[in-house]
C-alpha cells in the first residue's frame, strides 16, 4: 500500500537553530497537509500543499511540495520553546478519495 | 466553540465486550474519519466516511466497525476488542477534504 516516509525520528536542537522535517512518499500525491502535536495532545492542522513546487510561510514555518509531488518539508527557522511538539506530514494519494496517509512523524525537542 | 468531541476520554476493558466510542462534531463537516496513535507507528487510519452513510476502509480496519447515520456523529464500535487493540484513538471532520480537526483522543486499554 501506500507509504510516507518521514525522517528525521527524533531532532534535539538548541533553542535558537533551525529544524527541517522531510517527507517522501512511495507514490505521487494530490495534496500534503503538515500538523503539530504538543506532547499529551491531539494533533492540529498548519496547512496544506496542492500544488506542484507550492512553497507556503507561516511566520517562522515554511512548508515546500516537490515538483514530482512526492516529498515535502517544513522548516522552522530560529526554533523557540513554543515549537516543542512532532511534526507529522499527511497525504492523499487520490483525488476524491478520504483515504489519508500520514508519516511517522518528527518529534523535536528544545533545549533552551 | 468549534470541536470535535470524543467520549470516554480514558477506557479500561477486558477481552471480548463490546464497546463503542463516540465522536460528534458540530461545524457540519461532511468527512469525518477514525485514527489510531500508536507509539513508532505514528497515526493510522482505521475508517472513513465521505457522506452521510458513505464509509469506506482506511489502512487498518480490521477489528473495527463504523456508522455515519447522521452528519455530526461517526461511532467507532469495537465487537470483540483484543488487546492489540490497546491505543489511543482520534476521531476527526473536515469540511471537504481539507485540514481535519482532531478530537482530544480516546485512550483504549484491552486486558
Amino acid at each position: 500500500g501506500q507509504q510516507v516516509m518521514q525522517i528525521p525520528q527524533y531532532q534535539h536542537v538548541q533553542e535558537g537553530e533551525d529544524f527541517t522535517t522531510y517527507c517522501n512518499s512511495s507514490t505521487t500525491l494530490s495534496n500534503i497537509q503538515w500538523y503539530k502535536q504538543r506532547p499529551g495532545g491531539h494533533p492540529v492542522f498548519l496547512i496544506q500543499l496542492v500544488k506542484s513546487g507550492e512553497v507556503k510561510k507561516q511566520k517562522r514555518l515554511t512548508f515546500q511540495f516537490g515538483e514530482a509531488k512526492k516529498n515535502s518539508s517544513l522548516h522552522i527557522t530560529a526554533t523557540q520553546t513554543t515549537d516543542v511538539g512532532t511534526y507529522f506530514c499527511a497525504g492523499h494519494h487520490y483525488f476524491g478519495n478520504e483515504k489519508l496517509t500520514f508519516g511517522t512523524g518528527t518529534r523535536l525537542t528544545i533545549i533552551p | 466553540e468549534a470541536q470535535v468531541t470524543q467520549n470516554p476520554r480514558y477506557l479500561i476493558t477486558v477481552t471480548g465486550k463490546k464497546l463503542t466510542v463516540t465522536c460528534s462534531q458540530n461545524m457540519n463537516h461532511e468527512y469525518m474519519s477514525w485514527y489510531r496513535q500508536d507509539p513508532g507507528l505514528g497515526l493510522r487510519q482505521i475508517y472513513y466516511s465521505m457522506n452521510v452513510e458513505v464509509t469506506d476502509k482506511g489502512d487498518v480496519p480490521e477489528g473495527y466497525k463504523v456508522s455515519r447515520k447522521e452528519k455530526r456523529n461517526f461511532p467507532l464500535i469495537l465487537e470483540s476488542p483484543s488487546p492489540n487493540q490497546t491505543s489511543l484513538y482520534f476521531c476527526a471532520s473536515s469540511l471537504s477534504g481539507g485540514g481535519y480537526t482532531f478530537g482530544s483522543g480516546t485512550r483504549l486499554t484491552v486486558v
